[in-house]
């Protein structure tokens, strides 16, 4: 398997709602990473999780929490958020921490609108 | 702050035709830069990376050159197909900027028959 897999592919919620996105792979990596791109605009990193323990939170709002439940799992936690925070939300995985020569295995994304 | 830059944002070639696209950056403590190809509502799909000043990559009709001392890599389409439409990204990495690739916003390809 040499995908990541992330689910939902759309998601329309509300302000007040709270939902989850989720990133999966089994490629063995060990860095997970969650971005942010904005229509135009380059990926925006948001987080980064290495060995499961976080290393990398670029100032986001606590209204996005992150969550590495195992080595294959990411999940991206969303409460209480704002108009503006609709984007596509992309995660990426590497075989090591650090995208260096190998790069990122990318998922599809979740394309999120809040109203 | 690493400022990458693709130009142009979005261009239109004929069927057959080639073309090419730039991605700038700053030259200082150069590491490795990646193209990535990108399809509508699919994954980023890696091109090439290229890590040495002068590196030319080519993938089928799809080719990359790489000036590290000037900053820049342009990617080169020779005889544009319709499955060539995609946006292109180019991520470039420094040897002080680990776990963050830079990414440019992408040149918009859309080749029509």
């Amino acid at each position: 398997d040499t995908e990541v897999t992330q689910t939902p592919k759309h998601l329309v919620m509300g302000m007040t709602n709270k939902k989850s996105l989720k990133c999966e792979q089994h490629m063995g990596h060990r860095a997970m990473y969650w971005y942010k791109q904005k229509a135009k605009k380059p990926p925006e990193l948001m987080f980064v999780y290495s060995y499961e323990k976080l290393s990398i939170n670029e100032s986001v709002p606590s209204r996005f929490s992150p969550e590495c439940p195992n080595s294959s799992l990411l999940n991206l936690h969303l409460h209480a958020l704002q108009p503006e925070d609709s984007a596509l939300y992309l995660c990426a995985s590497s075989q090591d921490p650090g995208p260096g020569v190998d790069g990122y295995t990318f998922g599809s994304g979740t394309r999120l609108t809040v109203v | 702050i690493l400022n990458v830059e693709q130009s142009p944002q979005s261009l239109h070639v004929q069927e057959g035709d080639s073309t090419n696209f730039t991605c700038s950056f700053p030259s200082s403590n150069f590491y490795a830069l990646h193209w990535y190809r990108w399809e509508t509502a699919k994954s980023p799909e890696a091109l090439f990376v290229m890590t040495l000043n002068g590196d030319e990559k080519k993938k089928g009709r799809i080719s990359a050159t790489l000036n590290t001392k000037e900053g820049y890599s342009y990617l080169y389409i020779k005889g544009s197909q319709p499955e060539d439409s995609a946006t292109y990204l180019c991520a470039y990495l420094t040897t002080d900027s680990w776990g963050k690739f830079q990414f440019g916003a992408g040149t918009q390809v859309v080749v029509t028959p």
